[in-house]
């Protein structure tokens, strides 16, 4: 069975600041990692994913994960947070079923 | 491309009725599938589909029930409503079971 974790229910930052978002996996197999953003009352949009390749994955608005494999971990960064980065973060692993950690709600103060 | 089409938006039920929520892509994905979101549990899979006439079940499928008969559209038939179904319902496809999902708007259900 494979499964997701996010350790942190929440993570508050200033605005300016690094922003990292903890995720860990546990997978048979190659993991194909994933993370999505929610904005209130909406569906999730894909930010980034890691197949193959790179250790360091870029993403979308500025974001970046690191696969590290020996500590099966798929951290999510941005290296200046923005106010609008407020939302909620989900970290998934595949193939077939996309299983979900809880989810990390991030929020960047002024 | 409209992506993921999901109606309705919202749906309000009462404990016993059934009915029958809408999933489209247009994507031509084989693969589509079916989350409930619930506070504090992240997302929780019901059933999915790798490609028509094929349907098997996720994490959570009890009461609910789900046919593939076209590649565009995925419905999921709730039963028998219970207040336990009361949740967010969101569909998904990708084009194969190893890229990244798309999601639709959601469905917010409540059953009274």
């Amino acid at each position: 069975a494979q499964s997701v974790a996010q350790p942190e229910d929440q993570v508050n930052v200033a605005e300016g600041n690094p922003l990292t978002v903890k995720c860990t996996y546990s997978v048979s197999g190659n993991p194909y990692l994933f993370w999505y953003v929610q904005y209130p009352n909406r569906g999730l949009q894909f930010l980034l994913k890691y197949i193959t390749g790179d250790n360091l994955v870029k993403g979308s608005y500025g974001f970046e994960a690191e696969f590290n494999k020996s500590q099966t971990s798929f951290h999510l960064k941005k290296p200046s947070a923005l106010v609008s980065d407020s939302a909620l973060y989900f970290c998934a692993v595949r193939p077939w079923e996309l299983s979900f950690g809880a989810g990390t709600t991030v929020t960047v103060r002024a | 491309n409209a992506g993921v089409t999901q109606t309705p938006k919202f749906q309000v039920l009462k404990t016993g009725q059934s009915m029958t929520l809408q999933c489209a892509q247009d994507m031509n994905h084989e693969y589509m599938s079916w989350y409930r979101q619930d506070p504090g549990m992240g997302l929780r899979l019901i059933h999915y589909s790798v490609g028509a006439g094929i349907t098997d079940q996720g994490e959570v499928p009890n009461g609910y029930n789900v046919s593939r008969s076209t590649t565009e559209d995925f419905p999921l038939r709730l039963l028998s409503a219970a207040p336990s179904q009361t949740s967010v319902y969101f569909c998904a496809s990708s084009s194969t079971g190893v890229d990244e999902q798309y999601f639709g708007p959601g469905t917010r259900l409540t059953v009274t």
